[in-house]
């Protein structure tokens, strides 16, 4: 069976230091993929990437990076120099293929805190 | 390009009514899911639906729950009855799945909290 561990329930940082947000994930199936979705308080969610199995280069987009590492199977977000902004709570996924879609399962989200 | 539409946002019933919730998915999408957020959890997987069918609905609850995705309109999550206990955020979110899966991201429209009194 498939699992999402977020471990980190609440982070508070001070604005402008880094953060880093874990992921743990379970799953037997040698092919998956891995998202992070951002909720601000307005709740909506926000995409904002999505990693094949078969893809361990890490990457970077402005801020943000992605730490993937299929040995201690974690797909770690962080966040350089955090803002304000940047507070929300943040989901890790996991995606199985079944019966030609995805099947997508949650982590707990963990709650980050940016204080001026 | 207009994103995942759900309406209502917020949705007040008592105890005993019906409570209909609407997604319209993203243009050129034909594939929709509902997921339930409990408050301080994450999201679960309720239905997945294309046009007309139901694909899998093992995480919609057996009774008083049921989704449809007509060829014209918008997906319905309907919930009869409703209890306290249906209080949540219920997420649609809308793909284009293409090579069975691989390719495939979910956007997620913005919700709709239901609240039972």
């Amino acid at each position: 069976a498939q699992k999402v561990t977020q471990a980190q329930t609440e982070i508070s940082v001070v604005e402008k230091e880094d953060v880093t947000l874990d992921c743990v994930y379970e799953t037997r199936d040698t092919t998956y993929y891995l998202f992070w979705y951002k909720q601000p308080p307005s709740g909506e969610l926000v995409f904002l990437i999505r990693r094949n199995s078969f893809d361990e280069q890490n990457e970077i987009s402005g801020r943000y990076s992605w730490n993937f590492q299929k040995s201690t199977s974690s797909f770690n977000f962080t966040i350089t120099a955090s803002q304000v902004v940047d507070s929300a709570v943040y989901f890790c996924a996991l995606g199985l293929i079944s019966g030609g879609y995805q099947k997508v399962t949650f982590g707990t989200g963990t709650k980050l805190q940016v204080i001026p | 390009n207009a994103g995942v539409m759900q309406n209502p946002r917020h949705l007040v019933r008592r105890r005993g009514q019906e409570a209909r919730l609407r997604c319209s998915p993203m243009k050129g999408h034909s594939h929709v899911y509902w997921y339930r957020q409990l408050p301080e959890e994450g999201l679960k997987f309720m239905v997945y639906l294309q046009k007309e069918n139901i694909i899998d609905e093992s995480g919609m609850p057996k009774e008083r729950f049921s989704a449809e995705f007509p060829k014209e309109g918008p997906s319905i999550l309907r919930i009869q009855q409703v209890v306290r206990g249906d209080s949540a955020a219920y997420f649609c979110a809308s793909s284009d799945v293409l090579a069975g899966g691989s390719q495939e991201t979910q956007y997620f429209g913005p919700g709709t909290r239901l609240l039972v009194l």
